[in-house]
């Protein structure tokens, strides 16, 4: 069936990076946009960015842009992203998701990869 | 930055109609989404292009748009429809992507 399945939880300390990978199965992975968003305890979505897997172009938030690095490997049908400089703030749970044009929305959401930063 | 805004809490009886709005100024140009999140779940699309259901989505489920705001309408609420609830939309450029800060349903 379509999915995607992430990679799993991780601690890193402040300053650290964190690299977060997506495997998408069950489409022509090339096809759909892959978006990040992220989650922190008790708090609502915030959206990071996206990537196209065919062209490789992507965009982020302005408030993610320089410190997040979306890249591809479609030869295994993954999605990888990373996340720089990090801080205590960052610790939330990552989910890619992919962008389905017929809807123009997020159809198919990962299981989500938690990531604490912490000293 | 470009926001939408819910109300963070909507209590409704089992069997009512509970309605969860979600306001932006850029509604009126671009389409809005809204996703279903459970605790410890990945959130679940329940509404796309303001107003239509994906397959899977129980009837009950419904979404309107009028001017700023858009709507998400549950008729006949059943306890298994507490949850989150996260409007979704794109800036007037729509080059960015945002949610709404989220609206708990709770099904008294």
């Amino acid at each position: 069936q379509v999915q995607l399945v992430q990679s799993g939880a991780e601690v890193k300390k402040p300053g650290a990076s964190v690299k977060v990978s997506c495997k998408a199965s069950g489409y022509t992975f090339t096809s759909y946009e892959i978006n990040w968003v992220r989650q922190a305890a008790g708090q609502g979505l915030e959206w990071m960015g996206w990537m196209n897997p065919n062209s490789g172009y992507r965009g982020s938030a302005q408030k993610f842009q320089g410190r997040v690095t979306m890249t591809r490997d479609t030869s295994i049908g993954t999605v990888y992203m990373e996340v720089s400089s990090l801080r205590s703030e960052d610790t939330a749970i990552y989910y890619c998701v992919r962008e389905n044009p017929m809807v123009e929305a997020f159809d198919i959401w990962g299981q989500g990869t938690m990531v604490t930063v912490s000293s | 930055s470009y926001e939408l805004t819910q109300p963070p809490s909507v209590s409704v009886s089992p069997g009512q109609t509970a309605r969860i709005t979600c306001s932006g100024d850029a509604l009126p140009k671009q389409y809005a989404n809204w996703y279903q999140q459970k605790p410890g779940q990945a959130p679940v699309l329940v509404i796309y292009k303001d107003s239509e259901r994906p397959s899977g989505i129980p009837e009950r489920f419904s979404g309107s748009s009028s001017g700023t705001t858009v709507s998400l309408t549950i008729s006949g609420v059943q306890a298994e429809d507490e949850a989150d609830y996260y409007c979704q939309s794109a800036d007037s450029s729509g080059l960015y992507v945002v949610f709404g800060g989220g609206a708990k349903l709770t099904v008294l």
